[in-house]
Formats: structure tokens, C-alpha cells, sequence
């Protein structure tokens, strides 16, 4: 069965911390994204990799940054955590090759404090 | 820019009910489309999905028409359960030729309550 994992559930932060969100794929995808969901606005893609090492930013990556050093995991650093990215992060990944859909992680509910 | 556009919410329906979520999309080309679910507290799962004009997705008992002519894509139910309360998102994947990247473009979301 596939699975994309995150490796956290919840998390609490202090403003001004660095925070690291990972997220595992064992499907071999080429593409992985970082989403941020907030009521009202639905899923917005913060950066998203189509290859390791490789990066291209999303609508909102202000404040994010991501690292892809191997093909299976894709992470998100808040350099500097403030409390307006408290959200929901999701993760996903997907076939580069063909246009089909993209699996998710369960989330991880962050909280900056 | 491509974009998703589909009914707000919260759909109140009772047990039994038809159930209709409206979704339109504006694209280049010809986008494959989704419609994803999420449970309370998980992850979004995949529901169903159609790559091409006229193709119907199915899953569930959910149904959705890949409709060209009107660029909509408008998930329906015959009958709705308790067990189906959920957010519902429609998306379309972009492509991306140069670099065969598929992003996703959601939809805001809509809320479903089936009280019984």
C-alpha cells in the first residue's frame, strides 16, 4: 500500500525557533509538495521538488524553505517560526510521468506560540 | 492562471438525501480532475478522478463528469450516509511540460454535515 508519511502529528513552537517538518514517500515519486491548509482558503502550495535537489516555488514560500537531498524525503524549515504560520502542513508526492493524482501524508498541525 | 472554483459550505443534507457539490475550473490545455475527501483529523484521500473530457470517476457511490463544454467537474451522490460527513475538495493537476511536474490546484473546500 502507498504511503506518505509525516513525522509528526502535532507540534508546538516558539516564535523566532527553526522548525523542521518531514515527510517520507516509499513509491518512488519523482514530485513531492509542501501544502499549508487554513479554513476558507483550502490548500496552497507553499514549494514543491519534481526531483532530488531540485526545488521550484509555490504560491506562498515566504518564510519556508525545503530540502530534497534524497528522492524519498522532502522537507519543510520555518527558519524563523511566527505565529501566522500556525496551519496545517500536509505533504504529498506523486508520478512525475503522468498526470495522475497525489498522495498525502496525514498532516501535521502546527502551533507557533 | 489555472484555478478551482467550487461551492461553499457547510452542505447540510439529512441520511438519504441527494447530495450535489458544484465545481468549475478554469484551465490551459486539458487538465486530468479530482475530487479528494478528508475525514476529521486524517490526511486528504483521493475519491475519485477523470482525465478526459466526458469520462466519468466513480467511488463509493460518488460520481463526477468530466464536463469540457462547461468546465465543470460536480461531484454527486444518490443517497448520503452519516459516515460521509467530510471536507470535499475538487482539484485539477497542472501540467507542466518542461518539467513534467503535476502540481495540484485546490478548490477551498466543502464542508459536508449528514445528520441522521
Amino acid at each position: 500500500d502507498v504511503k506518505v508519511t509525516q513525522s509528526s502529528r502535532y507540534l508546538v513552537k516558539r516564535t523566532g525557533e527553526k522548525v523542521f517538518l518531514e515527510c517520507v514517500q516509499d513509491m518512488d515519486h519523482e514530485n513531492m509538495f509542501w501544502y499549508r491548509q487554513d479554513p476558507g482558503l483550502g490548500l496552497r502550495l507553499i514549494y514543491f521538488s519534481y526531483d532530488v535537489k531540485m526545488k521550484e516555488k509555490g504560491d506562498i514560500p515566504e518564510g519556508y524553505s525545503v530540502s530534497r537531498e534524497k528522492k524519498e524525503r522532502f522537507s519543510l524549515i520555518l527558519e524563523s517560526a511566527s505565529t501566522n504560520q500556525t496551519s496545517m502542513y500536509l505533504c504529498a508526492s506523486s508520478n512525475g510521468r503522468r498526470r495522475t493524482e497525489a498522495f498525502f501524508g496525514q498532516g501535521t498541525r502546527l502551533t507557533v506560540v | 492562471g489555472n484555478s478551482v472554483t467550487q461551492m461553499e459550505g457547510p452542505v447540510t443534507l439529512s441520511e438519504e438525501a441527494f447530495l450535489t457539490i458544484n465545481c468549475t475550473y478554469t484551465a490551459t490545455g486539458y487538465p486530468s480532475l479530482f475530487w479528494y475527501v478528508q475525514y476529521p483529523g486524517e490526511g486528504l484521500q483521493l475519491l475519485l478522478k477523470a482525465t478526459k473530457a466526458d469520462d466519468k470517476g466513480s467511488n463509493k457511490g460518488f460520481e463526477a463528469t468530466y464536463r469540457k463544454e462547461t468546465t465543470s467537474f460536480h461531484l454527486e451522490k444518490g443517497s448520503v450516509q452519516v459516515s460521509d460527513s467530510a471536507v470535499y475538495f475538487c482539484a485539477l493537476s497542472e501540467m507542466n511540460y518542461g518539467g513534467a511536474t503535476n502540481k495540484l490546484i485546490f478548490g477551498t473546500g466543502t464542508l459536508l454535515a449528514v445528520q441522521p
